[in-house]
């Protein structure tokens, strides 16, 4: 069965405190990783696609890494906007769409 | 470009009723799925259509169904409301052929009593 784990699940840093969040999966083939931030009582926001061991995609403060087993998300020198829950989800190769989620990374940003 | 849209915004119902909640994709897509998602968990996929059919099915019971219509927007109701129904919905559509990015609307929060 496909599964995501992400650690921790909440982290607390100072603005300008850079850290990273992991999400480690098991997946039958992975056909891509999702990285999305969801701010509370709203629905997810799409950050990231990966598709291959290697891969890494940037965004502003956002930097998103792809090993076999884990996905990185670096922070860099946080602002308290950056403040919500991160979720990361795979999708398998063969034809399933679905997504399959991680219970997500609460992240808060103090000024 | 109007994104994916939900109605309504919150529901509250009783155990027993039963719910339709509807959803509209982002603009240029054709495939909608559902998500259930508990409070302090990761969304939890329900089912999936395309071009008007169930392509693919959570873990979920029958009192969960849904349609999709000709315009691609879709509905799930939910019969014979359980306490444990309680949660936000959310739809979430992709443009199919071979891209796989699903992006997600605002979510429906439906309450129990």
């Amino acid at each position: 069965e496909d599964q995501v784990t992400q650690s921790p699940e909440a982290l607390r840093l100072q603005e300008g405190e850079s850290s990273s969040l992991n999400c480690s999966y098991t997946v039958s083939g992975l056909r891509g990783l999702f990285w999305y931030r969801q701010d509370p009582g709203k629905g997810p926001e799409f950050l990231f696609t990966l598709y291959s061991a290697g891969e890494e995609k940037e965004k502003e403060r956002l930097k998103a890494t792809l090993t076999k087993k884990e996905s990185f998300l670096h922070i860099t020198a946080p602002k308290p906007e950056d403040s919500a829950t991160y979720l990361c989800a795979v999708q398998a190769a063969g034809g399933s769409e679905k997504l399959v989620f991680g219970k997500g990374m609460k992240l808060t940003v103090n000024p | 470009d109007a994104g994916v849209t939900q109605s309504p915004t919150h529901l509250i119902k009783t155990r027993g009723q039963q719910v339709t909640l509807r959803c509209s994709p982002k603009s240029g897509h054709d495939t909608v799925s559902w998500y259930q998602q508990a409070l302090g968990q990761g969304p939890q996929f329900i089912f999936q259509y395309y071009e008007e059919e169930e392509r693919q099915r959570g873990n979920f019971p029958d009192r969960f169904s849904g349609h999709q219509f000709p315009n691609y927007s879709s509905e799930l109701n939910v019969n014979a409301l359980l306490l444990g129904d309680s949660a936000l919905y959310l739809c979430a559509s992709s443009p199919g052929a071979g891209t796989y990015e699903q992006y997600f609307g605002p979510g429906t929060r439906l309450t129990v009593t």
